[in-house]
């Protein structure tokens, strides 16, 4: 059982444009989710990151938006570049747990 | 820091026979977790040791995969028979071992399994 998803495998944004990942969760005890930035031949690596008495986070260009009625949070990227081009991950975690539970990922593309 | 080292970073094998993956985690973290990245399931985590004691072993798909932690310096991902089916990269991860953490973990580089 999927706890958390990740509905499209890819994603291809124009230089410039924003890019919107999403990811939906099931368990209503998750309080920290996070996601990870993955280039091939390399490990995840953390990108940025959101507890549940929060609703938005941001980075620089990297926004994560967390709606828990709904179960569901995004990742925004403005202005998306071609070096974000890479598989990100969403990841969950509860409160008496150390461990992440991934999605399945959404390899992202930027083209010029 | 070094960071995360696992070993090999690319392992090919024949069906049956045994694999062995090793993980150095980051000096001072208490916590160490292998995970298994497939196309269809993602990042699976399949154990994690805690002060070098398993605390969660459920995802471990079968009696072929042991893992273990001798000391906080090392850990080990043994699958004995190896399958086709096992193929896959397989990653270690440390993180400081004091609860959930909007940082998350640091991962190692991983080790790609080929079984033929």
């Amino acid at each position: 059982d999927q706890q958390v998803k990740q509905n499209s495998p890819s994603l291809s944004v124009q230089e410039g444009r924003i890019s919107i990942l999403n990811c939906d969760y099931t368990n209503s005890m998750f309080d920290y989710f996070l996601w990870y930035k993955k280039y091939p031949a390399e490990g995840p690596t953390f990108l940025i990151s959101i507890s549940s008495i929060k609703d938005k986070n941001e980075d620089g260009r990297f926004t994560v938006f967390l709606n828990k009625s709904a179960k569901h949070l995004s990742l925004h990227i403005v202005p998306s570049q071609p070096g974000d081009s890479a598989v990100y991950f969403c990841a969950a975690s509860s409160e008496n747990t150390d461990k992440l539970i991934f999605g399945t990922g959404t390899r992202l593309q930027v083209f010029p | 820091d070094a960071g995360v080292i696992q070993s090999p970073r690319h392992e090919v094998t024949e069906m049956g026979q045994e694999v062995t993956l090793r993980c150095k985690p980051i000096s001072g973290h208490n916590s160490l977790f292998w995970y298994r990245q497939t196309m269809m399931r993602g990042l699976e985590l399949l154990i994690y040791f805690n002060n070098n004691v398993p605390i969660d072993d459920s995802g471990m798909p079968e009696d072929r995969f042991s893992a273990k932690m001798p000391n906080a310096s090392f850990s080990t991902l043994k699958i004995q028979p190896s399958e086709p089916r096992d193929s896959a990269v397989y990653f270690c991860a440390s993180s400081l071992g004091t609860g959930p953490s909007l940082y998350g973990y640091t991962f190692g580089s991983g080790t790609r399994l080929t079984v033929v």
